[in-house]
């Protein structure tokens, strides 16, 4: 059975800190890798990694992917409180969907 | 703008009774997903459908029903089998560069 795990479950931190969040995944039909950003509703895309070793970066935000330890990690440096959110790793399957992990409450306390 | 449309926000339900969650896309996207979400807990794949009229059950399917009659419309129907509906509800679609888009939820209470 596919599946993907995210850890930790929830974090707090204090700006400025730096953060890492982990996924890992076993998924038989993998295609890409995706990490999203959940605030209240709809969550918003922040990379699609295909690529191992090839790190993707936004602002402060950064992602790499590592398809030999079926993993990928997301780094916040600088953190502030507008990146409190749920942070929602997510394998799109060839079949042609997503299976996502049970995401990061991510908590920057000022 | 392109994008989706859910409605309504908030949904409330009497035991027993079937509702229909409304998701319209004007994205001209061919593939589109019902997920739902509860506390602490990622996104389940309810119901995809890759084009019009036809769709495959996702991991907790049962107690669902969906229709993919046009390509921009995919209603999810919440039946009185599904024991737990109470939830967060979210559609997606996905265009042929792979992006996923997603609507802004519908959240179902039983009462």
């Amino acid at each position: 059975e596919d599946k993907v795990v995210q850890s930790p479950l929830s974090l707090v931190v204090h700006e400025g800190d730096t953060v890492t969040l982990n996924c890992s995944y076993e998924v038989t039909n993998f295609r890409s890798l995706l990490w999203y950003k959940q605030e209240k509703k709809a969550p918003t895309f922040l990379f699609m990694l295909t690529s191992s070793g090839i790190e993707k970066k936004s602002g402060r935000l950064s992602s790499i992917l590592d398809k030999k330890e079926l993993s990928s990690i997301l780094n916040i440096t600088a953190t502030q409180t507008g990146d409190s959110a749920i942070y929602l790793c997510a394998v799109d399957r060839s079949q042609g969907n997503l299976i996502f992990g049970k995401g990061t409450k991510l908590s920057v306390k000022p | 703008d392109g994008g989706i449309t859910q409605s309504p926000k908030y949904l409330f339900r009497k035991e027993g009774q079937n509702v229909t969650l409304s998701c319209e896309q004007n994205l001209n996207h061919d593939a589109m997903y019902w997920y739902r979400q509860d506390p602490g807990q990622g996104l389940r794949l309810i119901y995809y459908s890759q084009i019009v009229n036809d769709f495959q059950k996702g991991d907790i399917a049962e107690g669902y029903s969906v229709s993919r009659e046009k390509k921009e419309s995919f209603p999810l129907t919440v039946t009185s089998a599904q024991k737990n509906p109470t939830a967060f509800y979210l559609c997606a679609s996905r265009g042929r560069d792979y992006g996923y888009t997603f609507g802004s939820g519908t959240r179902l209470t039983v009462v």
